[in-house]
């Protein structure tokens, strides 16, 4: 069964540095999606991203986070400069077009020093 | 605006007990509602959804019917397995956005 893959599981860097999170949706999903939980919190909506741009992001994606679709399988997500509030753990979401059901990565724990 | 509440947990019974995890939500529009489950070290599955008020969503022998009058959707099954030891988290999509709105998460630990 198709399935949205994220790499890194774990990241682990220092505040102030740039990190990369990579998502590969599944294959003929058009919509992409990035959620984020903090330990013991909500998961809490980013961004989505369709037809190559950015369709809505909530309060938390400021001008520190970026996402790019760089071809045609990879959805990343670009922290630039890290803060000890950002350690949380990432996911990535895909749907197709005219279903409501988005599937999710296994995620990635971000862990800022 | 649109959210989510969950009952806190974590919530622990014993093989074939009842299970119940409440979820209420509160929304400006007329939302879908859904329930996923996090098992250990993996993503976020559907379990199960409803659309509009009085369906009731159905999966693996859970079950939630979607409750206008209440705005509940709470989370059902009759005789739980250890295999359903897992984190619950109960979520909208409101008409017109895409974004899920989640709830803080349920964790379900049945023990043999």
């Amino acid at each position: 069964e198709p399935e949205v893959t994220q790499t890194p599981s774990h990241q682990v860097t220092q505040m102030g540095q740039e990190v990369i999170l990579r998502c590969v949706p599944i294959s003929n999903h058009l919509y992409f999606y990035w959620y984020r939980q903090i330990l013991g919190q909500k998961v809490e909506f980013l961004v989505s991203f369709y037809n190559n741009e950015i369709s809505e992001k909530s309060e938390i994606f400021d001008d520190q986070f970026s996402v790019e679709r760089p071809d045609g399988s990879n959805f990343t997500l670009k922290i630039r400069s890290t803060k000890l509030e950002d350690s949380a753990m990432y996911f990535c979401a895909s749907n197709q077009r005219g279903s409501e059901t988005q599937y999710f990565g296994p995620g990635t724990r971000l862990l800022v020093l | 605006g649109n959210s989510v509440t969950q009952m806190e947990g974590p919530v622990t019974l014993s093989e074939e007990a009842f299970l119940t995890i409440n979820c209420t939500y509160t929304a400006t529009g007329y939302p879908s509602l859904f329930w996923y489950v996090q098992y250990p070290g993996e993503g976020l599955q559907l379990l199960l959804k409803a659309t509009k008020a009085d369906d009731k969503g159905s999966n693996k022998g859970f079950e939630a019917t979607y409750r206008k009058e209440t705005t509940s959707f709470h989370l059902e099954k009759g005789s739980v397995q250890v295999s359903d030891s897992a984190v619950y988290f109960c979520a909208l999509r409101n008409t017109g956005f895409q974004k899920l709105v989640f709830g803080t998460g349920t964790r379900l630990l049945v023990s043999p």
